[in-house]
């Protein structure tokens, strides 16, 4: 079955303390991407991968590092995360052309 | 980066009713997709509308684009309570890169039982 996994799912963490969201998709899609949602604000891609070991910046990447050793993967870092990071996070995979998106159950993170 | 913008930004009807939703561009495109969230989830594909293609369907959705109004609308005929959810456009222009698959606020759909 086609999906996209995020873990975790619920994270509660405390300001400056690292944290890394995985994100696993298994469609050999090229394209990946992260973004969080907030209440009146919509959806906001924070990084995009065009592929492995290529990636750029979304709308909102301040305080989030992306890496992309492999196709499959595409964990969110938040090296020092702060409680303005406190959001619902989607990982999405990509078919091109298209495009269209697939995207992860979502984590929720709250930062105290 | 190019994104669409819904309205309105919420709509309540009641069930059985047919729902409208709109989208608005604001440069070219090659396709309009649509998409739907339920509450806390991630979003779900719903259709997708090709720049030369003024009307599609698929089942109780219908969907139209105007190209020269950069405009798009949501139709759900005969809603039901399992349509609540929040309904989101991504127009796509393929020389744009990542442009195109950012999104905007929504429209929220409240189906009234």
């Amino acid at each position: 079955e086609a999906q996209v996994t995020q873990n975790p799912r619920y994270l509660i963490t405390v300001t400056g303390k690292k944290l890394t969201v995985t994100c696993s998709q298994n469609m050999n899609h090229e394209y990946m991407s992260w973004y969080r949602q907030d209440p009146g604000l919509g959806l906001r891609q924070i990084y995009y991968s065009m592929n492995v070991e290529v990636t750029d910046k979304g709308d909102v990447p301040e305080g989030y590092k992306v890496s992309r050793k492999e196709k499959r993967n595409f964990p969110l870092i938040l090296e020092s995360p702060s409680p303005n990071q406190t959001s619902l996070y989607f990982c999405a995979s990509v078919s091109l052309p298209g495009p269209t998106q697939y995207f992860g159950p979502g984590t929720r993170l709250t930062v105290l | 980066s190019q994104q669409g913008e819904e309205d309105p930004q919420a709509l309540s009807i009641q069930e059985g009713e047919n729902a409208t939703m709109n989208c608005s561009y604001k440069t070219s495109i090659n396709n309009l997709q649509w998409y739907r969230q339920n509450s806390g989830r991630g979003l779900v594909h719903l259709i997708l509308i090709r720049s030369n293609e003024r009307e599609k369907h698929s089942g109780r959705l219908r969907v139209t684009l105007d190209t020269s109004k950069k405009s798009s609308s949501l139709l759900i005929t005969a809603s039901r309570a399992a349509d609540t959810a929040s309904y989101f456009c991504a127009p796509y222009n393929s020389g744009g890169g990542a442009d195109g698959l950012t999104f905007g606020k929504g429209t929220h759909l409240i189906i009234q039982p």
